[in-house]
């Protein structure tokens, strides 16, 4: 079965310093990924996702993860945080197993700015 | 804002009720899938529907059920709830529900069962 690893509970970083937060994959087949972002008392927010092409994948807010395929991760990157940035994070992956259809989330990141 | 509403934002009910989730996909989105947040359990996928078919379930329990009308919103349905049942619980939606497509999340549903 497909599956997505977080293994950071909380990410701190100063306002102004890049930013990494880790996801590793297991899946057969190509892998769908997706980034997700989530502010409190709101939903789910999509950042950016992988099919295929380039490794390096931007999406919103300035965003972008790194498809690395022998290392089976894909890791979200900001060159330079917000303190606006502060939620939490989710990677997900696509599973097409078992006739179901549905994204697989990781435990979620919550990732802290500190000014 | 995504283009994904539900209503209502809060629930709060008592054990053995039941109770009925409103989801409107974005303009346009066939498919609309569930999802149940937990502590416990983190994000869950309940059930996906296309286009008012039934397309894949996940960990729904029976006492649950959904539905998706001609007009592609959704209801999902709780019974006989529980004090575990309490969870936010997320429509999201996608225009074909094909594995490429990016799902787009409503604000929620909070639901609370005293």
């Amino acid at each position: 079965a497909q599956s997505v690893a977080q293994p950071e509970d909380q990410v701190n970083v100063a306002e102004g310093n890049p930013l990494t937060v880790k996801c590793t994959y297991s899946v057969s087949g190509n892998p769908y990924l997706f980034w997700y972002v989530q502010y409190p008392n709101r939903g789910l927010q999509f950042l950016l996702k992988y099919i295929t092409g380039d490794n390096l994948v931007k999406g919103s807010y300035g965003f972008e993860a790194e498809f690395n395929k022998s290392q089976t991760s894909f890791h979200l990157k900001k060159p330079s945080a917000l303190v606006s940035d502060s939620a939490l994070y989710f990677c997900a992956v696509r599973d097409q197993s078992y006739n179901t259809d549905k994204l697989i989330f990781g435990t979620g990141t919550r990732l802290q700015v500190f000014p | 804002d995504s283009g994904v509403t539900q209503t209502p934002k809060h629930l709060i009910t008592a054990t053995g009720q039941r109770v009925t989730l409103r989801c409107s996909p974005r303009s346009g989105d066939l498919s609309v899938y569930w999802y149940q947040q937990s502590l416990d359990q983190g994000l869950q996928f309940l059930i996906q529907y296309y286009n008012g078919e039934e397309r894949a379930k996940g960990n729904i329990l029976e006492r649950f059920s959904a539905q998706q009308f001609p007009d592609l919103h959704s209801e999902l349905n709780l019974s006989s709830l529980e004090l575990g049942d309490s969870a936010l619980y997320f429509c999201a939606s996608s225009p074909y529900g094909q594995s490429t497509d990016t799902q787009y999340f409503g604000p929620g549903t909070r639901l609370t069962v005293l």
